[in-house]
């Protein structure tokens, strides 16, 4: 059952701490991307990795840190630099930079 | 960067009507794709459709490249097509970020 998975759906946070958001793929996918959605809006890039071990800073990259070290796994960091993370965290994957995206089902973070 | 803008922000349809959602972009485009949000925050792919026409069942999308356009048309609209219906497109100019609309919310009446 092929897909992207990513967990945990809700997650709850102190602030001052750091968390980390879990994505994986098994569609042998090369791309792979962080999205954040606030309510009523649109999603926006936060990072984006075109292949293991290298990963590129999107349009909201401050407070948030990535690894690739492995082809099916792509985590999300949310430090405690990040000034307002409640939001709603999308993982997407693709072939290639330039092929359809494909999207995990989200986790939910809530600063408390 | 590139800007999207999506008409109209918010949709409300009767069952059994038919719909056209336009999607507007400041730029030429590589990558141009349909998605349909669910009330559980879920992203459908509707259609990757940088150029053409393309129809899925009552789904049909045409961008017009060109002249910088997409058109999604939602037929015989059912409850299930509730939700927020997004634009997004990567830039020819760009390295690959794909750029979202604000999204238009269709809400359909039985």
């Amino acid at each position: 059952d092929g897909g992207i998975t990513q967990s945990p759906k809700y997650l709850f946070r102190k602030e001052g701490q750091n968390v980390t958001l879990s994505c994986e793929q098994n569609l042998n996918h090369d791309a792979m991307y962080w999205y954040r959605q606030d309510p009523g809006q649109g999603l926006r890039l936060i990072y984006y990795s075109q292949i293991v071990n290298d990963f590129q800073k999107g349009d909201i990259a401050e407070g948030y840190s990535v690894s690739r070290e492995k082809k099916e796994s792509f985590p999300l960091t949310v430090t405690s630099a990040q000034k307002n993370p409640t939001a709603f965290y999308l993982c997407a994957s693709s072939i290639w930079v330039t092929d359809t995206q494909y999207f995990g089902p989200g986790t939910r973070l809530t600063v408390l | 960067g590139i800007q999207v803008e999506q008409s109209p922000p918010d949709l409300i349809l009767q069952e059994g009507a038919n719909s056209t959602l336009r999607c507007n972009f400041s730029d030429s485009v590589n990558n141009l794709q349909w998605f349909h949000q669910n009330p559980w925050g879920q992203l459908i792919n509707l259609f990757y459709i940088p150029s053409g026409t393309k129809q899925n069942g009552r789904l049909s999308a045409t961008t017009v490249a060109t002249e910088r356009y997409s058109l999604l048309y939602i037929s015989s609209s059912q409850t299930t097509d509730s939700g927020v219906y997004f634009c997004a497109v990567t830039s020819m100019n760009n390295d690959y970020k794909l750029s979202f609309g604000a999204g238009t919310t269709v809400t359909v009446r039985a």
